[in-house]
């Protein structure tokens, strides 16, 4: 089985201040993680992923399997940043390759 | 992405009907996904398909019915043994296992 745990229903920072949205999850192979964002009145969208190694407007995201973790940071949020965050996993288990879980969310309110 | 067509957008029916989200496409993507947001419980998979005729079900599919007769089309019926069908229902495609799902506008769906 696999499942995703996002700690933090609801995250409030300053603008300018640094943010780290949690994400856990629990997989028996090698899984592949993303983050999917969803501002206000617009699609869910993919916002990164583990594999690309890359930075997505100023937010990185590293892959830590000895804590099972996939936590997203960034050093100075802005209030652009205010959105609903996804982390998601896929793994590689013969017919559920497919399969993508997600977290249940977390909320990030930017304030000014 | 437009290229994924939700219809209709809001969608009202009486307790104790059949009811059929549509969900198109023209990105030529393989694999569709149909999940559900509901506040604070993230998204949750309902019915996955990899390829034509064929589809598995995911993490919540009692209650749903779905089809996969063509690339293009993978429609969602929320059968009356859905005890809680009102939410918000997002239909997903993917172009390969590595690929990033590419979400539609969503349809919600009230039942009274």
């Amino acid at each position: 089985a696999q499942r995703v745990t996002q700690p933090e229903k609801l995250l409030s920072v300053f603008k300018g201040a640094p943010v780290e949205l949690k994400c856990n999850y629990s997989y028996s192979g090698s899984p592949e993680l993303f983050w999917y964002v969803q501002y206000s009145r617009q699609r869910l969208q993919l916002l990164l992923r583990h594999i690309s190694r890359e930075s997505i407007k100023g937010f990185t995201a590293d892959l830590n399997k000895g804590e099972t973790s996939f936590h997203l940071k960034k050093p100075f949020a802005q209030e652009e940043d205010s959105a609903m965050y996804y982390c998601a996993l896929s793994g590689h288990s013969g017919g559920s390759n497919y399969k993508l879980t997600f977290g249940k969310g977390t909320l990030l309110t930017v304030n000014p | 992405d437009g290229g994924i067509t939700q219809s209709p957008k809001y969608l009202f029916r009486k307790e104790g009907q059949n009811v059929t989200l549509s969900c198109e496409q023209n990105l030529n993507h393989d694999a569709m996904y149909w999940y559900r947001q509901d506040p604070g419980q993230g998204l949750r998979l309902i019915y996955y398909s990899q390829i034509v005729n064929d589809f598995q079900k995911g993490d919540i599919a009692e209650g749903y019915s779905v089809s996969r007769e063509k690339k293009e089309s993978f429609p969602l019926t929320v059968t009356s043994a859905q005890k809680n069908p009102t939410a918000f229902y997002l239909c997903a495609t993917k172009q390969g296992y590595n690929s990033p799902l590419h979400f539609g506008n969503g349809t919600r769906l009230t039942v009274t």
